[in-house]
């Protein structure tokens, strides 16, 4: 079944850790993002990237890094420059045209 | 600057009513989103809206697009429990291949008692 899978479901931090959260997708999208999601906040977007080896900051970028070396994968690293990182994370992914985004089921952090 | 609006923030309704969920945005969009989230969940597509007067249903939901006016609508009709959950909408301001992501509301938590 084609989809998209983020892992793991639930991770915890120390203090000064980078920690890195996984996004795979096997639906041949080329358009894939990563969404914070807070209580009562709603989504945003931190890094989106539209091609391999290419992307660009969302609103919240400060504090993460991203790659995209291949098409089906788009890891995210929370560095310890993330005062704040306890959050759900989400991944979505776009075909051509953005017709409709999908979600993966999300990666809780929280930082211990 | 995208920004999306949603209201009301909070729902409480009863099974059997009838209720709109309104969504504002603030620049010239060609998509228009509408998600569901359960509590601990991630989010399920219910609707993509691609232009003025475009109208979807699906079951008692039932989701209009004005372009002209920047609202989006999600209608519910004859709640029922098992709709109760959060919604979300999102809008896209770019067109063709790329995409510069969604910027979503901040989502309308939704209670339906019986």
């Amino acid at each position: 079944d084609g989809g998209i899978t983020q892992s793991p479901k639930y991770l915890f931090r120390k203090e000064g850790q980078n920690v890195t959260l996984s996004c795979e997708q096997n639906l041949n999208h080329d358009a894939m993002y990563w969404y914070r999601q807070d209580p009562g906040q709603g989504l945003r977007l931190i890094y989106y990237s539209q091609i391999v080896n290419d992307f660009q900051k969302g609103d919240i970028a400060e504090g993460y890094s991203v790659s995209r070396e291949k098409k089906e994968s788009f890891p995210l690293t929370v560095t310890s420059a993330q005062k704040n990182p306890t959050a759900f994370y989400l991944c979505a992914s776009t075909g051509f045209g953005g017709t409709e985004a999908f979600f993966g089921q999300g990666t809780r952090l929280t930082v211990v | 600057e995208l920004k999306v609006e949603q209201n009301p923030l909070f729902l409480s309704m009863q099974e059997g009513k009838n209720y709109t969920i309104y969504c504002n945005y603030s620049t010239t969009s060609d998509r228009l989103y509408w998600y569901r989230q359960d509590p601990g969940k991630s989010l399920e597509s219910l609707f993509v809206l691609l232009s003025n007067g475009a109208v979807k249903q699906e079951g008692r939901l039932m989701a209009s697009l004005d372009t002209k006016a920047r609202l989006s609508t999600l209608h519910i009709t004859a709640a029922v429990h098992d709709l109760s959950a959060t919604y979300f909408c999102a809008a896209r301001t770019h067109s063709g291949g790329g995409a510069d992501g969604l910027t979503f509301g901040k989502g309308t938590h939704l209670i339906i008692q019986p």
